[in-house]
């Protein structure tokens, strides 16, 4: 099956550090990939959706200049959490859709912990 | 818009149990219906889905049809083990919306015990 990986898995910085998440499709091509947040036994928040060689389309709320994100290739999708504060730590979950795929069948990664002190 | 309503948990039961967890959905076009589940630490992974009326998914003794007329998949599994307990997760896609994004039910936990 397709396989999806983030890293790292866990982070833990500084307030107002930067920290960079990468997802990889690894065994196939992902025109579209999805940033998700979630928070302590809660559901999973769609953060953005990632296209390949455009801009990201942020959901509601979600600050584009605080929550970078950069899709660069078929491959890989970067979140950048600028200036990260307390608040931001969270289990942030990337996705990959099949571009072939009719009915939109997502593949996740592992989930990457991000603990801001 | 869409949305996804599942059961509250934590849902606990002992080992060999029937297990349903129920899931409705409302969706403006003809969506497709998912289950995945989250064991702890890790990400979601994929247990079954549905992409039309009847359609019933299966995987690892785990079942759901896909109910139109009631907008309902849920989950049920004949007899629940230890290692089932995790986060299960339903979730549509509605590609009828232009919306790729998947949208889940806020999850229910389910705890199996020896």
């Amino acid at each position: 099956g397709a396989v999806v990986s983030q890293h790292p898995s866990r982070v833990i910085c500084k307030s107002g550090t930067s920290v960079k998440i990468e997802c990889r499709s690894l065994d196939f091509q992902a025109t579209t990939m999805f940033w998700y947040r979630q928070f302590p036994k809660k559901s999973l928040m769609l953060m953005a959706t990632s296209n390949e060689g455009s801009k990201a389309t942020y959901e509601q709320g979600v600050e584009k200049d605080k929550f970078l994100i950069n899709h660069a290739s078929l491959t890989l999708s970067t979140l950048t959490v600028t200036s990260a504060h307390p608040e931001d730590s969270s289990f942030y979950i990337c996705s990959a859709s099949l571009p072939t795929s009719v009915v939109n069948e997502q593949f996740f990664g592992p989930g990457t912990r991000l603990t801001v002190l | 818009g869409d949305s996804v309503t599942q059961m509250e948990g934590p849902v606990t039961l002992s080992e060999e149990a029937f297990l349903t967890i129920n899931c409705t959905y409302t969706a403006t076009g003809y969506p497709s219906l998912f289950w995945y589940v989250q064991y702890p630490g890790e990400g979601l992974q994929l247990l079954l889905k549905a992409t039309k009326a009847d359609d019933k998914g299966s995987n690892k003794g785990f079942e759901a049809t896909y109910r139109k007329e009631t907008t309902s998949f849920h989950l049920e599994k004949g007899s629940v083990q230890v290692s089932d307990s995790a986060v299960y997760f339903c979730a549509l896609s509605d590609v009828d919306t232009g919306r790729r994004a998947l949208t889940f039910g806020s999850g229910t936990r389910l705890q199996v015990q020896p």
